[in-house]
């Protein structure tokens, strides 16, 4: 049982280039979800997903792109790196998203910089 | 709107000191709160929560009672170890969302905690 994964680890972008961060976990969690983690800032919702399928959007979702084609996998795209969204990047999940009362379980978190 | 204010950070305490940070809320409902805590390169991970009014979370030492006369969730620890070094968040989720989901959260900006021996 692995929880949740990310890939990469570490990452640098030039402004302009696009790419995909990678969220995985095998708990069998219907609720989904990607924060950004910034200094001083805590953590922001960005993109949301309660089951395969359903995606939404959250507190910070400009230049970022999500789908959920099945329960396992939820990538997020940069569409066009910008030196803004340098921030290290958490994928968590929990069962269902529909109680409040649900733990989260989060990755280990992408760091990406932008140049 | 909703919202969560901790201590400004960084707090730093020698090894077996008494830790108090505090955490108050702004919520449309009956939140559900949470600390979640932080070590160096890793990602967040549930310390302890608290479902309702009057409950008490507790873990690894740690504890946190859900005011809400107060609108507030602080976190103690009787004797702290360098090991508990780390970013303390305090964060919360609201059953009632317009819009949203009951288990999206909302983070404060987190407090630093730097143990010496």
């Amino acid at each position: 049982n692995a929880g949740v994964t990310q890939t990469p680890k570490f990452q640098v972008l030039k402004t302009g280039q696009s790419m995909t961060l990678q969220c995985a976990q095998d708990m069998n969690h219907e609720y989904m979800s990607w924060y950004r983690q910034d200094p001083g800032m805590g953590l922001r919702l960005i993109h949301y997903s309660v089951g395969a399928g359903i995606t939404d959007q959250g507190e910070v979702p400009n230049g970022y792109n999500v789908s959920r084609s099945t329960t396992e996998d939820f990538p997020l795209r940069l569409l066009s790196a910008a030196p803004s969204q340098t921030s290290v990047y958490f994928c968590a999940s929990s069962y269902s998203g529909l109680a409040s009362t649900d733990t989260q379980y989060f990755g280990p978190g992408t760091r990406l910089t932008v140049l | 709107g909703n919202s969560v204010t901790q201590m400004e950070g960084p707090v730093t305490l020698s090894e077996e000191a008494f830790l108090t940070i505090n955490c108050t809320y702004t919520a449309t409902g009956y939140p559900s709160l949470f600390w979640y805590v932080q070590y160096p390169g890793e990602g967040l991970q549930l310390l302890l929560k608290a479902t309702k009014a009057d409950d008490k979370g507790s873990n690894k030492g740690f504890e946190a009672t859900y005011r809400k006369e107060t609108t507030s969730f602080h976190l103690e620890k009787g004797s702290v170890q360098v090991s508990d070094s780390a970013v303390y968040f305090c964060a919360l989720s609201d059953p009632i969302r317009y819009g949203g989901s009951q288990g999206n959260l909302i983070f404060g900006k987190g407090t630093k905690l730097s143990v010496k021996p």
